[in-house]
């Protein structure tokens, strides 16, 4: 157990549905990094919240949004969804205002299916 | 921008070293060099990082040139279970700046 939980771990929905994956950071962890990796390929930085606040956008698309909330939990929640957002999404975490030398700590991941 | 350059893939045989090359030929003075790795389609894990000495942990060692343009992360005694996509990756350690992952290198290890 990495201390980075996320859920749920599958998940499986129509094209068009919106879903939202839930992250919970290692204890201690004020930012919380996304990430998409879609079948075969790397892994894509999506977006980062530090403490609640929007720190850094990658290649999200429009139809995602996220957000970190007081007690430090991030959502990411995906809308509209395509055969093509198929994909594990990964959530990590990293520590406080100083970082973190050890860089991050990453949960096991959801896997998404769109049908 | 690639910051770092590994080959795609390499084998090596069960119970020996496993020696994975990285090139970072723009690092600047105040960059690390990390390595994680991925076990299929499992979250990635951190190995081992350095910035201008040699390091090593219970994982792995990992030696940085005099000129930090390269690297090289060595498993001394690899098992099937180090079979992984393996990333090297540089990265300045403070201010939670996102971690930038390549391709890495797809290690298979041999029974």
């Amino acid at each position: 157990d990495s201390g980075v939980t996320q859920t749920p771990k599958h998940l499986i929905t129509a094209t068009g549905q919106r879903v939202t994956l839930r992250c919970s950071p290692r204890s201690g962890d004020l930012s919380v990094y996304w990430y998409q990796q879609s079948l075969d390929q790397g892994l894509q930085f999506l977006i980062q919240y530090y403490n609640g606040e929007e720190r850094a956008k990658g290649n999200i698309l429009e139809r995602f949004s996220a957000q970190q909330f007081p007690d430090l939990h991030s959502e990411l929640n995906l809308s509209s969804l395509e055969l093509g957002d198929s994909a594990l999404y990964f959530c990590a975490s990293s520590g406080g205002g100083t970082g973190d030398p050890y860089g991050y700590t990453f949960g096991s991941g959801t896997r998404l299916t769109v049908v | 921008d690639a910051k770092t350059t590994q080959p795609p893939s390499m084998d090596c045989a069960e119970g020996r070293a496993a020696n994975l090359p990285c090139n970072h030929s723009t690092i600047s003075g105040n960059e690390y060099v990390y390595w994680y790795r991925q076990i299929h389609s499992q979250g990635p894990q951190y190995i081992i990082h350095g910035l201008k000495n040699n390091e090593t942990n219970e994982m792995a060692s990992l030696i940085i040139t005099e000129d930090r343009k390269s690297s090289t992360l060595i498993l001394p005694h690899a098992t099937l279970r180090d079979t992984a996509v393996y990333y090297c990756i540089v990265r300045f350690p403070f201010g939670n700046e996102k971690l930038t992952f390549g391709t890495g290198t797809r290690l298979t290890i041999i029974p």
